[in-house]
């Protein structure tokens, strides 16, 4: 069952510059979740936001999040070669006792 | 150091033949997770578990079978009846409630042969 959708599916940058993805979903939520997946590693939890908040920060990331479109952004500022990974949103939806994932969005950052 | 393992990293299973994936972890988590993800794909639920002695079926059960005797231990084993069983799987823990995040192991890769 998917719940959220990330956009794009793929982004190639300069490193320096910023990168943003997004996250659609289709409940109501508690909280929502951002979670990186260097190539065939497991994945990291990197940020949670919860449903009455609309914005985080921690180091380079920003996550916000608009419950009344249901989406979320996760906006990484000053990339370096490290950031290359995929990212993963997962969104905790009420009423469930678990999280569920995105398929992702394959960042490539470009010396 | 608190985490958790998953072994082996690679696995080759013959085709007819049952095989288990270990997990195990030491973060006194209480629920613990199996997923399975294809090449260029999101994380599919296989199995979950929040406490000792019993476990739920995920999206994609079918073909797996999961056990929980211990607190630390999620083993999951691919049987032969899972006809495409060729992928990388995660086990996950958290610590029981959805107001965590999951940390997750590095994954073991099965290929069949």
């Amino acid at each position: 069952s998917q719940q959220g959708e990330e956009d794009p599916q793929a982004l190639s940058i300069q490193e320096g510059e910023n990168a943003t993805m997004n996250c659609s979903y289709k409940t109501s939520i508690n909280n929502l979740q951002w979670y990186r997946q260097n190539s065939g590693r497991g994945l990291v939890h990197l940020i949670l936001i919860r449903s009455n908040e609309r914005e985080k920060h921690s180091g380079r990331l920003r996550v916000t999040l608009d419950t009344s479109k249901k989406s979320s952004s996760l906006l990484i500022t000053a990339s370096r070669a490290a950031d290359t990974a995929s990212y993963f949103c997962a969104t905790d939806p009420n009423r469930d006792d678990k999280i569920i994932f995105g398929k992702g969005t394959r960042l490539h950052i470009l010396p | 150091d608190g985490g958790i393992t998953q072994s082996p990293k690679y696995l080759f299973r013959k085709e007819g033949q049952n095989v288990t994936l270990s997990c195990e972890q030491n973060l006194n988590h209480d629920a613990m997770y199996w997923y399975r993800q294809d090449p260029g794909q999101g994380l599919r639920l296989i199995y979950y578990s929040q406490i000792v002695n019993d476990f739920q079926k995920g999206d994609i059960a079918e073909g797996y079978s999961v056990s929980r005797e211990k607190k630390e231990s999620f083993p999951l084993t691919v049987t032969s009846a899972q006809k495409n069983p060729t992928a990388f799987y995660l086990c996950a823990s958290s610590m029981g409630t959805t107001f965590y995040g999951y940390t997750f192991g590095s994954g073991t890769r099965l290929t069949v042969v």
